[in-house]
């Protein structure tokens, strides 16, 4: 049962243009989520997270994006760069929860120059 | 600052063998650490976490085992490998930040490839 889900395995964007990542979820007890940036054989690294108590978090070229009725959140890369192309994992976590994150599988970005 | 250490790189191993995996982690106490599997073409499967030594849970049923002997220091270990058991592992570690964790922090990751 995959609680988190990236629809998408793949995108490509011209440079310059916005990409634009989605994550569905099904768990209501999710409050927290957030956007992971994995380049091959590296471990993925933090890009930016949201609360469910917003709608909207702001991150120089990354916005985030997350409509809770929907239990839909996106990544909005403005203007996207060669150096974003990378595969961006959305995780989510319930409150108080050591178990941590929950991911989905990952979406591959590549920014055409 | 916090840094993770994640060693080997690279490894690949025949079925059958035993495998130990290690993680350190350095400028931070009393950590949650975890092991994660990435397998081809899939997601972040979380496989372990600990919240303290000598506290392990286990998510996934399966052919693999962790131990923590130490606050910063997370093992993951099989005394039979599978072929199933090859992917990308990753260590990660976060810290209680009294009402929710601080976001996971990775390590470089193990690539196992189990022949």
């Amino acid at each position: 049962d995959q609680q988190v889900k990236q629809n998408s395995p793949s995108l490509s964007v011209q440079e310059g243009r916005i990409s634009i990542l989605n994550c569905d979820y099904t768990n209501s007890m999710f409050d927290y989520f957030l956007w992971y940036k994995k380049y091959p054989a590296e471990g993925p690294t933090f890009l930016i997270s949201i609360s469910s108590i917003k709608d909207k978090n702001e991150d120089g070229r990354f916005t985030v994006f997350l409509n809770k009725s929907a239990k839909h959140l996106s990544l909005h890369i403005v203007p996207s760069q060669p150096g974003d192309s990378a595969v961006y994992f959305c995780a989510a976590r319930s409150s108080g929860s050591a178990r941590q994150l929950t991911f989905g599988s990952g979406t591959q970005l590549t920014v055409l120059p | 600052s916090q840094t993770i250490h994640q060693w080997p790189a690279t490894l690949v191993q025949p079925v059958g063998s035993p495998l130990s995996l290690e993680c350190t982690v350095e400028g931070t106490s009393n950590p949650n650490l975890y092991w994660y599997r990435q397998a081809a073409g899939r997601g972040l499967q979380l496989l372990f976490y600990s919240v303290g030594i000598g506290q392990i849970s286990s998510e996934v049923p399966q052919n693999l085992s962790a131990s923590r002997p130490q606050d910063r220091q997370f093992i993951l270990s099989s005394k039979k490998l599978l072929l199933s058991d090859s992917g990308f592992y990753l260590c990660a570690w976060s810290v209680w930040m009294g009402a929710y964790n601080s976001p996971l922090h990775f390590g470089n990751g193990t690539r196992l490839t189990v022949t």
